[in-house]
């Protein structure tokens, strides 16, 4: 139990263009939802919390012009880097959670290779 | 200080060995302890989540914490080339306050 499922895992753009990554809890509801960009050998950083049917709340130093995030259903979540630039280049990694006091469970994460 | 403190490693063992994975934090207030680990190129794996001071045993996974030493770990019994990854630890605070250390990279040599 407990899957989430993130899409693309891969995704290669031209500079100014805009992607969207989406992540689904599988097999149960999750009312929030988390948002993680990972550096090569660096840890997870947090970017955003969603919410189900409210905004988002963004970590400080990420832009939510940039990072847009949706989180439009109990199961759906995503996340779309507007006009993107090299520099947006990294691992996105989404996690849900069931209940307050569960643990995080975490997609398959999604490179993004902006060129 | 960090809020989680993890030893970066790498840390490199023979196949077989007992690996200890550790991990000290600042706040005493942390309710919820995990281990994940993490693959090159995916997401974190939950393998751990314990609430309270002792052990907890899953397989070849052993999850200690010893709240009074702000300290926890994660002992994988008779290591395989296959736990060849990041181990990450993560500590939460309780609504929706997660904290997670810098991982050690494990190599399990066959």
């Amino acid at each position: 139990g407990a899957v989430v499922s993130q899409h693309p895992s891969r995704v290669i753009c031209k500079s100014g263009t805009s992607v969207k990554i989406e992540c689904r809890s599988l097999d149960f509801q999750a009312t929030t939802m988390f948002w993680y960009r990972q550096f090569p050998k660096q840890s997870l950083m947090l970017m955003a919390t969603s919410n189900e049917g409210s905004k988002a709340t963004y970590e400080q130093g990420v832009e939510k012009d940039k990072f847009l995030i949706n989180h439009a259903s109990l199961t759906l979540s995503t996340l779309t880097v507007t006009s993107a630039h090299p520099e947006d280049s990294s691992f996105y990694i989404c996690s849900a959670r069931l209940s307050y006091n569960s643990p995080l469970h975490f997609g398959n994460g999604t490179r993004l290779t902006v060129t | 200080q960090k809020e989680v403190e993890q030893d970066p490693g790498p840390l490199s063992v023979p196949e077989g060995a007992i690996v200890s994975l550790n991990c000290t934090y600042s706040n005493s207030a942390f309710q919820y302890f995990m281990w994940y680990r993490q693959y090159s190129r995916k997401g974190p794996e939950l393998l751990m989540y314990t609430y309270s001071s002792g052990n907890k045993e899953d397989g070849r996974f052993t999850a200690q914490v010893d709240k009074s030493s702000k300290y926890i770990s994660l002992f994988i019994r008779d290591s395989q080339p296959s736990d060849s990854a990041t181990y990450l630890c993560a500590i939460d605070l309780a609504g929706n306050q997660f904290y997670f250390g810098t991982g050690t990279s494990l190599t399990v040599i066959p």
